[in-house]
């Protein structure tokens, strides 16, 4: 596609059920990473990925965050159990060229737990 | 940790007026280093990307500068508008890791 699609761009969710949240990386675009951001704040690394691994996923906060890359293309979030810390927004970036390349940003999935 | 210092952290202007802000880095061999624009509610948008090569680099309005000696670089910006109102973050080769950047506030 011609910029990276994140959906849903909202969800709010009750503390204790899972999220799936998904990133579609600009085509041909190999490498893709997952942030979040909380209000006011910075980027918070989670997880980069080339192709379908994950050389680095130090980020992850806890067990309960998890993603995969299928295809070398999408790629889906996943938060089990949400706590209202998790609330916040999770933004996805691709680039082409892995660690040199500039990143390009999706608009989010802004991420409200109840 | 971040490889990357910036200031000021925050900065008010007035529309049309020109400022300055820094980036300190300290990842060695250097590559390259990029800025980038975060409007509010949207994820950062590239303005630069400087190589080890390069001293200056231009992107309309923005002007970044690159001193390897220091390990500093430089954003310029020139005639303020109220839509440069962001935040500015730089990021080194190779660090996945966005500093919280600079927080512009232009008023008119």
């Amino acid at each position: 596609g011609a910029g990276v699609s994140q959906s849903p761009s909202n969800k709010v969710t009750e503390k204790g059920k899972d999220v799936e949240l998904r990133c579609d990386p600009i085509s041909g675009h190999t490498a893709l990473y997952w942030y979040r951001q909380s209000l006011g704040q910075g980027l918070e690394f989670l997880i980069y990925f080339q192709g379908n691994s994950a050389p680095d996923k130090s980020g992850l906060p806890s067990d309960r965050f998890s993603a995969e890359r299928t295809g070398g293309s999408v790629s889906t979030l996943t938060i089990q159990r949400t706590q209202q810390e998790d609330s916040a927004v999770y933004l996805c970036a691709s680039s082409l060229a892995g660690l040199a390349g500039g990143y390009t940003f999706g608009s989010g999935t802004r991420l409200t737990v109840v | 940790k971040n490889q990357v210092e910036q200031s000021p952290q925050s900065l008010i202007i007035l529309e049309g007026k020109n400022c300055t802000l820094q980036c300190n880095y300290t990842v060695s061999p250097f590559s390259n280093l990029r800025w980038y624009k975060q409007d509010t509610g949207r994820g950062p948008v590239s303005l630069t990307i400087m190589t080890f090569s390069e001293n200056t680099k231009s992107n309309g309005r923005y002007t970044a500068t690159l001193d390897a000696d220091t390990k500093q670089s430089s954003l310029h910006i020139t005639a303020s508008q109220l839509s440069d109102s962001a935040s500015y973050i730089c990021v080194s080769r190779g660090d996945m890791r966005f500093g919280a950047g600079t927080r512009l506030t232009v008023k008119p």
